[in-house]
Order: structure tokens, then C-alpha cells, then sequence
């Protein structure tokens, strides 16, 4: 699986639009990006992925660039309850487990 | 809710005891996969099983056993206990074992605190 390089922390305002990037350089054509996070020490969490098109469903969107190399997870409009550790994958089809970095630890402040 | 059971949530035990920890998946799913977190790493992939199969072996000592049974709920046996092992143990679950796979999307549990002391 490739691997991925995200900031340690970001902080973002409430009710501000939070953007997590991404960076996967080393990806491959048939993996695919999928972010999940996780709420302090509760199970990860699904939140989307994509291949190369961008992405939108009801908790998040997912910019992945042309070339594919980074992608961004944009939270449109940050609550509180989205403080979290945000994980960004590469996974292909074979993969037989995801692949957890350390993520970004993102706080939402009021 | 994720629709994965783990239980224990919390357990303290001394060194050199030995532990289960219980896994139900999500209704239809096939394959669990079993993580450790602990403070200083990051989440961990210990293994995964596949409609009672072995699919899928991570960072797995070789004191730590799972397997998973005819009705898919999985255990996770930790034995000869040490101080180091005291962390949280996340199960998760999908319908195939191929979690890149488009639509198979992995469900965590909510974990197991495992202390020793």
C-alpha cells in the first residue's frame, strides 16, 4: 500500500469549513483514498474515499487531485463534535488490512 | 452505533494472566479483523479471518491467538500477559476480506481497554 503524509495537527475555527490535506505520491492506479477518523479512543469511523473523481456525501468531501499524488478531505462547516484524529489511507483492491498512519489531530475550537 | 459488540470494554488483570476479548460483527459481515492501540503506537493490524479462515497475519506476538467461530463472532486470546500489552484492542468487521475493495467498508468496534498491571 503507498504510503501517506499528513500535518500532525490543525486547528480550525467553528462553523469554518476544516480542510485536511493529504499527501500520496506514491500511489498506484487502482488504489483508492479513504480517510476515517477517530473521536478520543472510540473505534475509527468511516468517512468516505475515492478513486479519482471528488467525492461529496452527508459528513464530508474528498478533492483528489489530477495527478492523484494528495487529495484533501474538506469538513464544510466544523463542529465541535469533529474534534478528532483524521486518518488518510491508500488501499487497493488486495489489500488484505488498511494501514493506519498517525493521522492529523484536528481541533475544533469554538 | 457501528453494529460491532466488543466485551469486554474494560479489563484490568495482573502479568502473566492470560485474557479473551469477544468480537460480534456486523449482521452479514464475514470478516474481522482484530487492531492494537496502545499510547506510544499508533493503531496496529494484529490479524484477520475470513469466514472462519485465517486471511490475513500483522504484528501478531506469538503469545496473542484469535480465531473466529461457525457463527463469525471472534476472540482474541492474550496470554502470559505483560505490562507492554496494556492497550486498546479494536475489532472491526466487512463483508469480504479485501477492505480496499469499493463498498466493503471496515466497522470498528467501539474496543476493549485492556490494563495490566
Amino acid at each position: 500500500d503507498a504510503k501517506t503524509t499528513q500535518p500532525p495537527s490543525m486547528d480550525c475555527a467553528e462553523g469554518r469549513a476544516a480542510n485536511l490535506p493529504c499527501n500520496h505520491s506514491t500511489i498506484s492506479g487502482n488504489e483508492y483514498v479513504y480517510w476515517y477518523r477517530q473521536i478520543h479512543s472510540q473505534g475509527p469511523q468511516y468517512i468516505i474515499h475515492g478513486l479519482k473523481n471528488n467525492e461529496t456525501n452527508e459528513m464530508a468531501s474528498l478533492i483528489i487531485t489530477e495527478d492523484r499524488k494528495s487529495s484533501t478531505l474538506i469538513l464544510p462547516h466544523a463542529t465541535l463534535r469533529d474534534t478528532a484524529v483524521y486518518y488518510c489511507i491508500v488501499s487497493g483492491q488486495g489489500a488484505q488490512k488498511l494501514v493506519f498512519g498517525q493521522g492529523t489531530r484536528l481541533t475544533i475550537n469554538p | 452505533d457501528s453494529g460491532v459488540t466488543q466485551t469486554p470494554k474494560h479489563l484490568i488483570t495482573a502479568t502473566g494472566q492470560r485474557v479473551t476479548l469477544r468480537c460480534s460483527p456486523r449482521s452479514g459481515d464475514l470478516s474481522v479483523y482484530w487492531y492494537q492501540q496502545s499510547l506510544d503506537q499508533g493503531l496496529q493490524f494484529l490479524i484477520q479471518y475470513y469466514n472462519g479462515e485465517e486471511r490475513a497475519k500483522g504484528n501478531i506476538l506469538e503469545r496473542f491467538s484469535a480465531q473466529q467461530f461457525p457463527d463469525l463472532h471472534s476472540e482474541l486470546n492474550l496470554s502470559s500477559l505483560e505490562l507492554g500489552d496494556s492497550a486498546l484492542y479494536f475489532c472491526a468487521s466487512s463483508v469480504t476480506p479485501a477492505p480496499g475493495a469499493v463498498g466493503n467498508t471496515i466497522y470498528f468496534g467501539e474496543g476493549s481497554w485492556l490494563t495490566v498491571v
